[in-house]
């Protein structure tokens, strides 16, 4: 599975944008590119996934550049309860597991 | 709730000691993986069936480490002669047919937080 590389941690403000970009540059043809949160507790929880360009739901949205060798994970507007420690995954899409890194922690302040 | 279930929620115990964890998978998710997360780190796969067929293990799975799921449905993790180094939070997460839907989403529990003294 290709390896990802995301910033330790970052912090922000409410009311902010919030970019959090990983590297993979080992992706490979058939790798889609996978985010999860996690709170202090709780299991991950599936945010967002694409495989190329763009993609937006309700929660955030995931830009892929043409290369695929990196992503960001776009979140409109953090509130205090975004704080969390958030996941990029890069992995086949039948990919019988997923492979963590030890994600970026995102603090949101007042 | 209708999502991804582990029992119980929390375990102390003494090593030397066998624990085993369950977890229940959402209904008709075939895929159940287990993973391990240490404080700070991130998950670290363990195990996968797909319905009751093992399909995949870690070499973090030593020999004192056995996952079942009998009739494809929930799954026990057990852990004989527990070692301090065994304390750690188990996740279980369960997807569904990847037919269902484009890629494959897994959907996590809440966790065993195991504490061996």
């Amino acid at each position: 599975l290709a390896k990802t590389t995301q910033p330790i941690s970052m912090d922000s403000y409410e009311g902010q944008e919030v970019n959090i970009t990983c590297s993979h540059n080992n992706i490979a043809t058939n790798d889609y590119i996978t985010w999860y949160q996690q709170f202090p507790s709780q299991g991950p929880r599936f945010i967002i996934q694409g495989y190329k360009t763009k993609v937006t739901n309700e929660v955030a949205s995931l830009f892929i550049p043409a290369d695929r060798k990196s992503s960001t994970l776009s979140l409109p507007r953090v509130s205090l309860s975004d704080t969390a420690v958030y996941y990029c995954l890069v992995g086949d899409r039948d990919a019988g597991k997923s492979t963590f890194g030890d994600g970026t922690t995102l603090t949101v302040k007042p | 709730d209708t999502g991804v279930s582990q029992n119980p929620r929390h375990k102390i115990t003494k090593r030397g000691q066998n624990v085993t964890f369950r977890c229940d998978p959402i209904s008709e998710h075939n895929r159940l993986y287990w993973y391990r997360q240490t404080l700070g780190q991130g998950p670290e796969f363990l195990t996968y069936f797909q319905n009751e067929a093992q399909l995949e293990k870690s070499r973090l799975l030593s020999d004192r480490f056995s996952a079942e799921r009998p009739k494809g449905s929930f799954s026990t993790l057990e852990i004989q002669r527990t070692e301090q180094g065994d304390s750690a939070m188990y996740l279980c997460a369960s997807s569904p047919p990847i037919f269902q839907g484009l890629r494959e989403t897994q959907y996590f529990g809440p966790g065993t937080r195991l504490l061996v003294l």
